[in-house]
């Protein structure tokens, strides 16, 4: 199966705090892709994870690959309201992309 | 900019109207991709080009939908007889073949009457 959970499916945090949201599946990753999506616009893409045990930061945000890569978590530090939008996994598996439905995160000032 | 651009970026049409979508992917990009997401959902999957072959279509891309890419540059996605349930996010991506990232457009809202 091509399936992809994210966990939670929604999060309301305030400003300051720390989060971290889940993406899952049964099966291996070759790859996994995080995006962030803004209400009314197309998905930004954030980061890629390739390798099992992979740690990659972007400011304020931590992107973890699992070691047996069938899982991935994204860690925010001191959350602010620009980070508020929409958080997508993805999966490259035979030249297509397979998508989790995603995170809703609302960071309130 | 040269990143990925679609037009129109809102569309509104009656039940029964046909629609038509256009995507420029980034220049050198040789694989060009549409998705459509509903409200909460991740994007779905419709088609795939690489240049200007079509090389996969989803279960979920009715009759009534073609999409084309005449000359591996821009592509367009028509919806022939639209129906309320089409209504939705269309989005269209961009990558290079064999890479594992692909690069998103703005979306064209479609909301059928």
């Amino acid at each position: 199966t091509q399936l992809l959970e994210q966990s939670p499916q929604f999060l309301s945090i305030q400003e300051g705090e720390n989060l971290t949201v889940y993406c899952n599946s049964s099966s291996v990753f070759s790859s996994l892709q995080w995006y962030r999506q803004e209400p009314g616009e197309g998905p930004v893409l954030l980061v890629t994870v390739v390798t099992g045990g992979e740690v990659k930061k972007l400011k304020r945000l931590t992107f973890q690959f699992g070691d047996a890569r069938k899982d991935s978590s994204l860690h925010i530090t001191a959350a602010q309201p620009g980070d508020t939008g929409l958080y997508l996994c993805a999966r490259y598996n035979f030249n297509k992309f397979y998508f989790g439905s995603g995170t809703k995160l609302n960071v309130k000032p | 900019d040269t990143g990925v651009s679609q037009d129109p970026r809102h569309k509104i049409t009656k039940r029964g109207q046909n629609v038509t979508f256009r995507c420029d992917p980034i220049s050198e990009h040789n694989r060009l991709y549409w998705y459509r997401q509903t409200l909460g959902q991740g994007p779905e999957f419709l088609t795939y080009f690489q240049n200007e072959a079509q090389l996969e279509k989803s279960r979920l891309l009715s009759d009534r939908f073609s999409a084309e890419r005449p000359k591996g540059s821009f592509s367009t996605l028509e919806i022939q007889r639209t129906e309320q349930g089409d209504s939705a996010m269309y989005l269209c991506a961009s990558s290079l073949v064999g890479a594992d990232e692909q690069f998103f457009g703005p979306g064209t809202r479609l909301t059928v009457l």
